[in-house]
């Protein structure tokens, strides 16, 4: 079992970077399984952004690849995703994953001047 | 990169009858083939994983099957609260797709 919390920012600006931390509690991430995010914009789809495992393999959506940092906070039990760049394209509710069982609840990031 | 493929986009169904949601992938995942239902304002909830076994609280009237390129969720004897978007997702290769969902809705 776990339990996932997604927090940042509502409202990023044109060009800056958005990042999110996903807290976790109930299941440690450094005991195994991949710690995941996913988008969807407004009225949209899902689309899978990146997934890192607590040994360090990470893998990303290729759209998204040269923009997405994620990274493991094992002393914190949380991760964090970093999307750099970002433009309205970007504004979507951000869900952070354990594997494909648990997710958050969802965040909304707008991207707005 | 392997594309996940929903057909149809929206399904309309009256209560009580079965609903058949197809996904097709355009190369083999074997059986890592998850199931998801999304109601609005809500995050995902997984159905089904390993392409036929439900997740934990799941009830009996959702089957998944399927094996390869070709996979089907089937709702028996659709209900109220059934009403929603489902979507598939691959977890056999890197990344990890969705398909774009099929929205069943009351006809």
């Amino acid at each position: 079992q776990a339990q996932l919390q997604e927090s940042g920012p509502g409202l990023v600006e044109p060009s800056e970077t958005l990042s999110l931390t996903c807290a976790v509690t109930g299941y440690s991430i450094s005991d195994g399984d991949y710690w995941g995010w996913i988008r969807q914009p407004p009225g949209k789809g899902l689309e899978w952004i990146g997934a890192m495992h607590h040994s360090g393999s990470t893998y990303y959506n290729p759209s998204l690849k040269s923009r997405v940092t994620l990274s493991l906070d094992t002393s914190k039990n949380q991760f964090s995703l970093k999307l750099s760049s970002v433009t309205a394209a970007d504004t979507a509710i951000y869900y952070c994953a354990r594997g494909i069982e648990y997710w958050g609840q969802g965040t909304l990031v707008t991207v707005s001047s | 990169e392997t594309v996940m493929t929903q057909s149809p986009a929206t399904l309309s169904v009256s209560p009580g009858e079965r609903a058949t949601l197809s996904c097709r992938a355009s190369q083999s995942v074997s059986r890592s083939v998850a199931w998801y239902q999304q109601k609005p304002d809500q995050a995902p909830r997984l159905l089904i994983y390993g392409a036929s076994t439900r997740a934990t609280g799941i009830p009996a009237r959702f089957s998944g099957s399927g094996s390869g390129t070709e996979f089907t969720l089937t709702i028996s004897s659709l209900q109220s609260e059934d009403f929603a978007v489902y979507y598939c997702q691959q977890y056999n290769n890197w990344p990890r797709m969705f398909g774009q969902g099929t929205k069943v809705e009351i006809k």
